[in-house]
């Protein structure tokens, strides 16, 4: 089993619908969540991170965190077109070597 | 710098030849990531440096790859005899603290080998 599973899509939209992207993750010791957003070729950015279950809003972005399920989700709301991209999960564990785990990424397509 | 600074930016190596890949992280940022990607896929986890303590080193996919972080600054990713399948972006990415904080990424190297 993966660290951190997404399903690479792509996962298509669209224009002013939600996306909704999911990641699961395999350690219950994970304590910290990142979103990131690569443009085809770039570099990826952070978008969103999250420590808490429940859900953390900023604009037209949602992180969701359930740990007991393990699983974390981004919710883009009225996605537009500039928001296709790959979207990245990222899990932080604290014991080991103490790095992030990143997932394959989602490609989002936002149809106009 | 500013940012994470990868060089060079672009490289192309006939097959069979050494390369070494440079990363330089921001200021101060103590842990190192080292990815590939390929077209179109998703992030491959290489190596993983955090201080002085031993890398992780997992991730790297044949006996051909090394990197070394000298003076916990400086990393320098080396693929001795190089194949086709090595062709792919690599990037570096540089991190504050091993925590839970932002991982800031280079712009990355493209490796293409003919």
């Amino acid at each position: 089993q993966k660290e951190v599973e997404q399903n690479s899509g792509p996962l298509s939209v669209p224009e002013g619908a939600i996306a909704s992207l999911n990641c699961t993750y395999s350690d219950r010791g994970s304590q910290s969540f990142f979103w990131y957003r690569q443009y085809s070729g770039k570099s990826p950015e952070l978008i969103m991170f999250i420590y808490s279950n429940g859900d953390k809003e900023d604009g037209r972005f949602t992180a969701q965190l359930n740990k007991a399920s393990q699983y974390v989700s981004l919710l883009i709301r009225d996605s537009q077109p500039s928001d296709s991209a790959t979207y990245l999960c990222a899990v932080y564990l604290s014991g080991g070597y103490q790095k992030v785990t990143f997932g394959i990424g989602t490609k989002l397509q936002v149809i106009p | 710098g500013a940012g994470v600074s990868q060089s060079p930016s672009n490289k192309v190596t006939e097959k069979g030849k050494d390369v070494e890949l440079r990363c330089d992280p921001i200021s101060g940022h103590t842990a190192l990531y080292w990815y590939r990607q390929s077209l179109g896929q998703g992030l491959e986890f290489l190596i993983y440096f955090q201080g002085n303590s031993a890398p992780d080193k997992s991730g790297l996919p044949s006996d051909r790859f090394s990197a070394e972080r000298t003076g916990g600054s400086v990393s320098t990713l080396t693929i001795q005899r190089t194949q086709q399948e090595d062709s792919a972006v690599y990037l570096c990415a540089s991190s504050l603290v091993p925590g839970p904080t932002e991982a800031f990424f280079g712009q990355g190297t493209r490796l293409t080998v003919v």
